[in-house]
């Protein structure tokens, strides 16, 4: 039983328009929400996070919105570029888990030029 | 500043072999992770440790062992490899603190093939 859900495998996007990633989790205790990227031969880097606490953060090119009530959190990267184009994976933490994390299947953006 | 590395970054055994793959932090972090990364799956966990000789299953533990004797080294072995261990396995490292901050730092990654 997948607690973390990304339902869209892949995303196309031109070069300079949005990007706008999504996931959804299923357990309410899931107190925090990281995304990280992901280039092929490489290990997944750390992007972005946000607190339950919280409803958006930003950084740069990218947003991250997270909508409780539906247990949903999205990606936005404007503009896109072609160094974007990677796999994106987001990722959540349980409460009273320590810093262990649940990961989705993951995403992979391609931006055109 | 070598951060999180791993070997090898490639390996190729036969079904049966024993085989460790090796993941090495200089950051000191409290915790440690192995990932196994398959098509359709994700990211999921197969063993972490929150601090030294602390060692706790993930998601999808059978068939790997792991330990932990020094705060900077966490290594994981296939006991008798199987073909639906071919893989490729990151090994990441976190931070323990009181609040916030749970990012992991992941390491190259290991590709595994069993034949």
């Amino acid at each position: 039983d997948q607690q973390v859900k990304q339902n869209s495998p892949s995303l196309s996007v031109q070069e300079g328009r949005i990007s706008i990633l999504n996931c959804d989790y299923t357990n309410s205790m899931f107190d925090y929400f990281l995304w990280y990227k992901k280039y092929p031969a490489e290990g997944p880097t750390f992007l972005i996070s946000i607190s339950s606490i919280k409803d958006k953060n930003e950084d740069g090119r990218f947003t991250v919105f997270l909508n409780k009530s539906a247990k949903h959190l999205s990606l936005h990267i404007v503009p896109s570029q072609p160094g974007d184009s990677a796999v994106y994976f987001c990722a959540a933490r349980l409460k009273a888990a320590g810093n262990k994390l649940t990961f989705g299947g993951g995403t992979r953006v391609l931006v055109k030029p | 500043d070598a951060g999180i590395t791993q070997s090898p970054r490639y390996k190729i055994t036969e079904t049966g072999r024993q085989v460790t793959l090796m993941c090495h932090q200089t950051w000191s972090h409290s915790y440690m992770f192995w990932y196994r990364q398959d098509l359709g799956h994700g990211l999921r966990l197969i063993y972490y440790s929150a601090a030294a000789d602390i060692t706790d299953k993930g998601e999808v533990p059978d068939g790997y062992v792991v330990s932990r004797s020094k705060t900077e080294n966490f290594p994981l072995t296939l006991e008798s490899a199987t073909r639906s261990q071919t893989s490729v396995y990151f090994c990441a490292s976190s931070e323990s603190r009181a609040q916030g901050g749970y990012e992991q730092y992941f390491g190259p990654g290991t590709r595994l093939t069993v034949t």
